[in-house]
């Protein structure tokens, strides 16, 4: 079974330029995350899908930071413009849905995109 | 604070010691995992325990949980130099917040 995708690995890109990250979860996993995580520091999450819904969005600087997951697949993670505070690891995740009977909550995390701002 | 916080942030041993990490948290659970993650990688789970479980094993892991004082430990016994990384509690709350805490850093010297 192929894990969580991610791309690029490594960005390093100026301050007020865009990036965006690209997550491709398990197959057969409705639900995604994305995490952003600081060195030293744990996970925080950024948002949450179940299918193609964002459930949970909270911690997700709207200003600047938007996400997409059209098809309740795959999904992107976009940065508009970036901050050098934005520097970190963006890590995504994905597992069953909540509520499947086979659902552990056990969440697959992907290798991250280290983002340099610069 | 509601997230879950381990303690203590760092910790060195022996290899073929016992390591104890613990989590505290101040909101009610569904369940408690704890994950590893390996310097540069992405995070890998290693065991969850629900709100009425107590106590689990996996291999040379033992996780308890006790829900009255908010509190988890996660026990690697027989550490070998491969558990070196860094070991996060994740709490998935009673309503549906997913929280991580920031974490211990073990070392295992061989």
């Amino acid at each position: 079974e192929a894990g969580v995708v991610q791309s690029p690995r490594y960005k390093i890109i100026e301050k007020k330029q865009p990036v965006a990250f690209w997550c491709n979860p398990i197959s057969g996993h409705n639900t995604l995350y994305w995490y952003r995580q600081n060195l030293g520091q744990g996970p925080e999450l950024l948002i949450r899908y179940e299918n193609e819904e964002a459930v949970d969005d909270s911690q997700l600087p709207k200003d600047r930071f938007s996400a997409e997951r059209l098809k309740g697949v795959d999904s992107t993670l976009k940065i508009q413009p970036a901050e050098l505070g934005d520097s970190a690891v963006y890590l995504c995740a994905s597992s069953r849905l909540a509520g499947d009977p086979t659902s552990t909550d056990t969440q697959y995390f992907g290798p991250g995109t280290r983002l340099t701002v610069l | 604070s509601q997230q879950g916080e381990e303690d203590p942030q760092a910790l060195s041993i022996q290899e073929g010691e016992n390591a104890t990490m613990n989590c505290s948290y101040k909101t009610s659970i569904n369940n408690l995992q704890w994950y590893r993650q390996n310097s540069g990688r992405g995070l890998v789970h290693l065991i969850l325990i629900r709100s009425n479980e107590r106590e689990k094993h996996s291999g040379r892991l033992r996780v308890t949980l006790d829900t009255s004082k908010k509190s988890s430990s996660l026990l690697i016994t027989a550490s070998r130099a491969a558990d070196t990384a860094s070991y996060f509690c994740a709490l998935r709350t009673s309503y549906d917040k997913v929280i991580f805490g920031p974490g211990t850093s073990l070392s295992v010297i061989p």
